[in-house]
């Protein structure tokens, strides 16, 4: 187990709404960055988010955003749902200061997005 | 740009059999490499990772992967396969930092008994 928890384990949705997702980054952990895995692939990058500022993103639409909160848990929010958002959606959360563990990715099981 | 190519999305080896599953990955600066497995259901666990040390590298459950810079590879490998070992398996490449992974698309592995 590696301490980052993500919140709900699965969601339903239909085209058109939003949906937020949420993510519990590990102790002592200053960075969560999100993925979305679809059926059959490797993760894709969305965003990262280092001390609550947007750090970097994927080739995703604007339509896809995300907070990062002073307890650095994170949420990732979508508007306007398409059916190809459908996707296993996974958070990472990393530390810039752990020592050995300094920088590796450590992933939460996932939400699992299906849109009607 | 990194990317990563995993050569086979499926694999089928026989319980106490080797197990190789091929990565190799694309980068303009020195890679950090990284593999990790994928159990169903459930999200992503640290095999093993390159970070410009060692070029062998021991992870996890017996698993271990060498980096090989003129062959631009990091191949997984493990020397008896146990039916645990069956997942999803991932290589994925970064250039060190908290930079994002650039993941490939998985190799499916199988253990026969």
């Amino acid at each position: 187990e590696t301490g980052v928890t993500q919140s709900p384990t699965h969601l339903i949705k239909t085209r058109g709404q939003q949906v937020t997702l949420r993510c519990s980054s590990q102790s002592g952990h200053n960075t969560v960055s999100w993925y979305q895995q679809a059926l059959g692939q490797g993760p894709q990058f969305i965003f990262q988010y280092y001390r609550e500022e947007e750090n970097g993103r994927g080739n995703f639409p604007p339509r896809f955003s995300g907070l990062q909160f002073p307890n650095y848990s994170s949420e990732l929010n979508v508007n306007a749902l398409e059916l190809d958002d459908s996707a296993l959606y996974l958070c990472a959360s990393s530390s810039s200061t752990s020592g050995g563990a300094k920088n590796i990715q450590y992933f939460g099981a996932g939400t699992r997005l299906s849109v009607l | 740009a990194q990317s990563v190519t995993q050569l086979g999305s499926h694999v089928s080896v026989s319980e106490g059999a080797l197990v190789l599953l091929r990565c190799n990955y694309s980068s303009s600066v020195p890679p950090y490499l990284f593999w990790y497995v994928q159990y169903p259901n459930q999200g992503l666990q640290l095999l093993l990772k390159y970070t410009s040390a060692a070029t062998l590298v021991k992870g996890i459950n017996g698993f271990e992967a060498e980096f090989k810079k003129s062959e631009t590879s990091f191949h997984l490998t493990k020397p008896s396969a146990h039916m645990s070992d069956a997942a999803e398996y991932f290589c994925a490449v970064s250039v060190g930092g908290n930079t994002p992974l650039v993941f490939g698309k998985g190799t499916r592995l199988s253990v026969i008994a």
